[in-house]
């Protein structure tokens, strides 16, 4: 079955860097848009990025574009999200997800459990 | 601009729910399809898909679980509701980026 397992979160000051990790298994990782989801505490999902399979097209929401880098390394199946410069406002619970279309972003058909990202002095 | 109405309902079980989502623009691509989800999130889990492309049950959905609508106008409805079928509803446009939610419509039972 479709997993997607996200890691790297945790408690960090404004101004510094995270890197978060989602490993993906249960599909051909190499064939599908992902996209990185965040929901601050409270509120309703937001969408961060998206990569393209082959990771030529990145598209990132204003708030991060310049912050944040997604990546993806297809021979371990894993998305990545660096974000730099993190402010206050990046404190949510960040989710991976796969979008089922293979050629354009389009929605989300498997959402990971999420990881935790703090952001406070 | 993506909104939802009602933001919370209570339910007996059993019995019928709708939530509106309403679009600021129409959803409909220029291939013909209609870029609007519905998405379920329980307590203390990540959201669930439900419904593609308006009225498209994604696979283990139940078919009381039902979408429609077209353009700018879409409802959700469920057709006996169970104790399962608690939590925040949203809608989403995935005509195109930013991928945009509605509020969501928080559903509990009486």
């Amino acid at each position: 079955q479709v997993q997607l397992v996200e890691s790297g979160g945790g408690v960090v000051q404004p101004g510094t860097s995270l890197r978060l990790s989602c490993a993906a298994s249960g599909f051909i990782f190499t064939d599908y848009v992902v996209h990185w989801v965040r929901q601050a505490p409270g509120k309703g999902p937001e969408w961060v990025a998206v990569m393209s399979p082959n990771g030529d097209i990145k598209f990132y929401t204003d708030s991060v574009r310049g912050r944040f880098t997604i990546s993806r390394d297809n021979s371990k199946s894993t998305l990545y999200l660096e974000m730099n410069n993190l402010r206050t406002e990046d404190t949510a619970l960040y989710f991976c997800a796969r979008d089922p279309i293979l050629d354009r972003p389009d929605y989300f058909d498997y959402w990971g459990q999420g990881t935790l990202v703090t952001v406070s002095s | 601009v993506m909104t939802q109405t009602p933001l919370s309902l209570s339910v007996t079980p059993g019995q019928a729910a709708s939530i509106s989502c309403k679009s600021s623009e129409s959803l409909l691509q220029s291939g013909g399809r209609t870029c609007l989800y519905w998405y379920l999130q329980k307590p203390g889990q990540s959201p669930q898909l439900l419904i593609y492309e308006v009225s498209r049950r994604f696979s283990g959905v139940p078919d009381r679980f039902s979408g429609s609508g077209s353009g700018t106008d879409f409802t959700l409805k469920i057709s006996r509701v169970e104790a399962e079928d608690v939590g925040v509803y949203y809608c989403m446009q995935g005509l195109h980026l930013p991928f945009t939610f509605g509020p969501g419509t928080k559903v509990d039972i009486e």
